[in-house]
C-alpha cells in the first residue's frame, strides 16, 4: 500500500513551453502533497505544499507564478513548469502524506520526474 | 537555511563493513527521518525517530538521536553492494504541516 506513482517519469522539452507533471496517491487520499526539486547531485528542497481545495504554499523563493499547482482531488496534484528554460532542469519529486501510527502523518514519495530543457 | 548538514559527504567502504553517516539540524525537531536514494530514482524511507527517542533499530540499520547536540546518526551494519546509495536525513519541525528539511546527503559506495 501507499504508493506514489509521477507521470512522466522524464520529459525533454523546448525553451518556452510548459511541462505538467502528474503526482498521484494511487491507493490512499492524500490531503496534503508537497513538491521537491532535486539538481544534480544535491539535496531535495521543498518548493511548495499542496492542499486539496485550496492554493498552495510556496517556499520563499519560489516563484508561484511559473510553477503552478493544482491539487484538484484528494488523489490528485498536478505541477506546471510554465515557460520552461534550461535552468529549471531537474529531477522533480512529489510526495503524498498519508496516515501512519501516531501523531504523524508520513509522507510517501512518488519516482521523480527528470525534465530537461532544452 | 533551515537545512540540515551530513557528513561525510562521501564515502566509500568494502562489503561487510559498517558504514555511519551523521546528520546535523538546527532548530528543535518533532522526529527525524532518514531515506535512501538510488541513482536518478526516488527516496525510501528508511526509518523514523522521535524527539523523545534516543536509539532505534531496524534490520541492520541502527539510528541515534541527540536533541541537546541535534544530531543524529545512521549506522549501516554488515554493508553490501546493493547499500550503495545516497542517505538523507530529514527533520520534521511540526507546524500546521510535516514539512520535510533535507540535510546534504551522503553518498554512500560499498565496494563488493
Amino acid at each position: 500500500g501507499a504508493v506514489v506513482s509521477q507521470h512522466p517519469s522524464w520529459v525533454i522539452c523546448k525553451s518556452g513551453t510548459s511541462v505538467k507533471i502528474e503526482c498521484r496517491s494511487l491507493d490512499f487520499q492524500a490531503t496534503t502533497m508537497f513538491w521537491y526539486r532535486q539538481f544534480p547531485k544535491q539535496s531535495l528542497m521543498l518548493m511548495a505544499t499542496s492542499n486539496e481545495g485550496s492554493k498552495a504554499t510556496y517556499e520563499q523563493g519560489v516563484e508561484k507564478d511559473k510553477f503552478l499547482i493544482n491539487h484538484a482531488s484528494l488523489t490528485l496534484s498536478t505541477l506546471t513548469v510554465t515557460s520552461a528554460h534550461p535552468e529549471d532542469s531537474s529531477f522533480y519529486i512529489c510526495s503524498a502524506e498519508g496516515q501512519a501510527s501516531g501523531a504523524y502523518n508520513e509522507q510517501f514519495f512518488g519516482p521523480g520526474t527528470r525534465l530537461t530543457v532544452l | 537555511s533551515q537545512q540540515g548538514e551530513e557528513d561525510p559527504q562521501a564515502l566509500s567502504i568494502q562489503e561487510g563493513e559498517n558504514a555511519t553517516m551523521n546528520c546535523s539540524y538546527k532548530t528543535s525537531i518533532n522526529n527525524l527521518q532518514w531515506y535512501r536514494q538510488n541513482s536518478g530514482r526516488g527516496l525510501v524511507h528508511l526509518i523514523l525517530i522521535r524527539s523523545n527517542e534516543r536509539e532505534k533499530h531496524s534490520g541492520r540499520l541502527r539510528v541515534t538521536l541527540d536533541t541537546s547536540k541535534k544530531s543524529s546518526s545512521l549506522l549501516i551494519t554488515a554493508s553490501r553492494a546493493a547499500d550503495t546509495a545516497s542517505y538523507f536525513c530529514a527533520t520534521v519541525y511540526g507546524g500546521a504541516t510535516n514539512k520535510l528539511i533535507f540535510g546534504t546527503g551522503t553518498l554512500l559506495a560499498v565496494q563488493p
